[in-house]
């Protein structure tokens, strides 16, 4: 149980383009989700919260208007990256607290490898 | 403000062998402590979970304590094989907060 699911797993898109990320809760509802960033070799970065039905909450340093997190639904949280560039290009993962509550874990997608030529 | 350090970052052994990995945090102020496994190009999978009020846990071959007041964790992992060759990470729970803040990652080899 508590699946997290991540599409797509790899993207290419060219400069300028906006891309697209979902994350789905498959067997639970998440109210909140997050998502991270992570660098070659390097550890995971909270870019952001995101809540149901209200505005997501970005970390300090994190464009709002670049990566734009939109969570409409219990089960569904999307994260696109706006006129994206090349140093965009990242490792973009996200979460989802267990069921029983964040004091029980977290459950993570598989990621999104995103590049900008 | 919360920082987590591992170390070693990285750490190649003979297969067979028992190994720790270390974890420790500067503010004892945590909800739990979380240890995760990450294959190269994929998401995180979750391997224990230990809470603040609890010492330790263990999983099949994996072992994690917690010492609060001193502000370390340690992953034990017995009889290594290579499929363990991955990257460990830790991350703790901030107490009143949701947030997650991990560790640079020990990236373990494990040699046939």
């Amino acid at each position: 149980g508590a699946v997290v699911s991540q599409h797509p797993s790899w993207v290419i898109c060219k400069s300028g383009t906006s891309v697209k990320i979902e994350c789905r809760s498959l067997d639970f509802q998440a109210t909140t989700m997050f998502w991270y960033r992570q660098f070659p070799k390097q550890s995971l970065m909270l870019m952001a919260t995101s809540n149901e039905g209200s505005k997501a909450t970005y970390e300090q340093g994190v464009e709002k208007d670049k990566f734009l997190i939109n969570h409409a639904s219990l089960t569904l949280s999307t994260l696109t990256v706006t006129s994206a560039h090349p140093e965009d290009s990242s490792f973009y993962i996200c979460s989802a607290s267990t069921p029983r509550g964040v004091e029980y874990g977290y459950t993570f997608g598989s990621g999104t490898r995103l590049t900008v030529v | 403000k919360q920082e987590v350090t591992q170390i070693p970052a990285a750490l190649s052994v003979p297969e067979g062998e028992n190994l720790v990995l270390n974890c420790s945090f500067t503010d004892s102020a945590i909800y739990n402590l979380q240890w995760f496994r990450q294959d190269p190009g994929k998401g995180l999978t979750s391997l224990l979970l230990i809470q603040s009020s609890q010492r330790e846990q263990t999983s099949g071959r994996l072992n994690a304590s917690l010492d609060k007041s001193s502000g370390r964790s340690t992953l034990y992992i017995a009889a290594s094989q290579p499929g363990d060759s991955a990257t460990y990470l830790c991350a703790v729970l901030i107490q009143g907060a949701q947030k997650l803040v991990f560790g640079q990652g020990t990236r373990l080899t494990i040699n046939p």
